[in-house]
């Protein structure tokens, strides 16, 4: 069965520290692809990231880092210099063999001016 | 930018009543789903829908619930006969390929549809 824990149901940072998520999951498939989405006050979801389970090469995006360890089941997002703008809920999820995704429980993040 | 569009973003109905929620995906995608976010919850995913037909279903989607594609465009959920704890966001996504195969694309949700039963 597919699981995704969040343990830090809320962050507090004050603008312009780095801030980083946690995700941990678990899955019995080989196959597996792993999100990051956000959900900003106005309620959508915007997707941030992807990552397959074969490929662990950590990477930069902008403001944006991204950790995939398969050995910890662990798919954590780093924000570096946080804005205000970046509070927000943080979703990570995990897809299933037929498509749809299991969502973690969120993690919201609050950056103080 | 391409764009999954829902309506209506807020309806408020009274328990028993049928509601119909609306997405249009976008257009070359081919999977399409419903899920669902309790105030303050996570998303659950409720259905998947490709070639005309349900590929997969959750628990929460019991036979007050149906989905339909009445034409090219659009793709509906429909609560027969709405409870209280059918309070939520409804959002809708689709994607052109199953998300969880190689290759595979990513779902782009819409902007949901808020649902309050009275």
């Amino acid at each position: 069965a597919q699981k995704v824990t969040q343990a830090q149901t809320e962050i507090s940072v004050v603008e312009k520290e780095d801030v980083t998520l946690d995700c941990v999951y678990e899955t019995r498939d080989t196959t597996y692809y792993l999100f990051w989405y956000k959900q900003p006050p106005s309620g959508e979801l915007v997707f941030l990231i992807r990552r397959n389970s074969f490929d662990e090469q950590n990477e930069i995006s902008g403001r944006y880092s991204w950790n995939f360890q398969k050995s910890t089941s662990s798919f954590n997002f780093t924000i570096t210099a946080s804005q205000v703008v970046d509070s927000a809920v943080y979703f990570c999820a995990l897809s299933g063999r037929r498509g749809n995704l299991f969502f973690g429980t969120g993690t919201r993040l609050t950056v103080i001016p | 930018e391409p764009e999954v569009t829902q309506t209506p973003s807020h309806q408020v109905t009274q328990m028993g009543q049928e509601v119909i929620l609306r997405c249009v995906p976008i257009s070359n995608h081919l999977y399409f789903y419903w899920y669902r976010q309790i105030l303050g919850q996570k998303v659950e995913f409720l259905v998947s829908f490709y070639n005309n037909e349900i590929s997969e279903k959750s628990e929460i989607f019991d036979d007050q619930f149906s989905v339909e594609r009445p034409d090219g465009s659009n793709f509906t959920l429909k609560i027969r006969s709405t409870k209280l704890e059918d309070s939520a966001m409804y959002f809708c996504a689709s994607s052109s390929r199953l998300a969880g195969t190689s290759g595979a694309n990513v779902l782009t949700f819409g902007a949901g549809s808020r649902l309050t039963v009275l």
